[in-house]
């Protein structure tokens, strides 16, 4: 596709239910990442991607948390047993190469979802 | 946790006005980004710079990265309405070299008619 597309745009879950959120990078895109962002603040680094092989999962706030990419394209990121701190945006971002700290590339960001546990 | 301290946190200025919105750290970076966020939607990149006292303009706006890559500004000149959004400054270091960016709290800017 043209951009990163992430679905649902919104989701409010009851606490304690399980979500599951999608992200389609862009076509060819090597490197996927998702960042969480609480309202008033800058995204926060979860979990990266080269491929299908997931590099950097330290960013992950607890085992409720899981992300997968199986086929290198499409990924998912899970949280089980949602809790009311997990209301956040997630943003799922894309790169079409295995990014060096000094590249001008940046991140294509999907719009995010707005996941909302009450 | 922010390693990036952006201020100031709000500022609304006239249509026609200057701006400047900073970006400090304690850490040296690698490279730096500045990010414009509306509401709804993700980030997109403005810029990426990478060598200390850099400076790149893009039409109105001018970014700086400071000699010792620890801070960086982001100016605006006649500021137009549709400037507004959130301003975020992300930092890469060197020991994440694949990639992973510091993101700061942002600057929320409105540009009033």
């Amino acid at each position: 596709g043209a951009g990163v597309s992430q679905s649902p745009r919104y989701k409010v879950a009851k606490r304690g239910q399980d979500v599951a959120l999608r992200c389609d990078p862009i076509s060819g895109h090597v490197s996927l990442f998702w960042y969480q962002q609480a309202l008033g603040q800058g995204p926060e680094f979860l979990t990266y991607f080269q491929n299908e092989a997931q590099l950097d999962k330290s960013g992950l706030p607890s085992d409720r948390f899981f992300a997968e990419r199986p086929e290198g394209s499409v990924s998912t990121l899970k949280i089980q047993r949602t809790q009311q701190e997990d209301s956040a945006v997630y943003l799922c971002a894309s790169s079409p190469q295995l990014l060096s700290i000094l590249t001008t590339y940046g991140y294509t960001f999907g719009s995010g979802t707005r996941l909302t546990v009450v | 946790t922010q390693l990036l301290e952006q201020s100031p946190q709000f500022l609304s200025i006239q249509e026609g006005e200057n701006l400047t919105v900073y970006c400090n750290s304690s850490s040296v970076f690698s490279s730096l980004q500045w990010y414009r966020q509306e509401p709804g939607e993700g980030p997109v990149l403005l810029v990426t710079v990478v060598t200390g006292g850099e400076v790149k303009k893009l039409k109105r706006l001018t970014f700086q990265f400071g000699d010792a890559r620890k801070d960086s500004s982001l100016h605006i000149t006649a500021a137009q309405p549709g400037d507004t959004g959130l301003y975020l400054c992300a930092g890469g270091s060197i020991a994440d070299s694949w990639g992973k960016f510091q993101f700061g709290a942002g600057t929320q800017v409105v540009v009033t008619p």
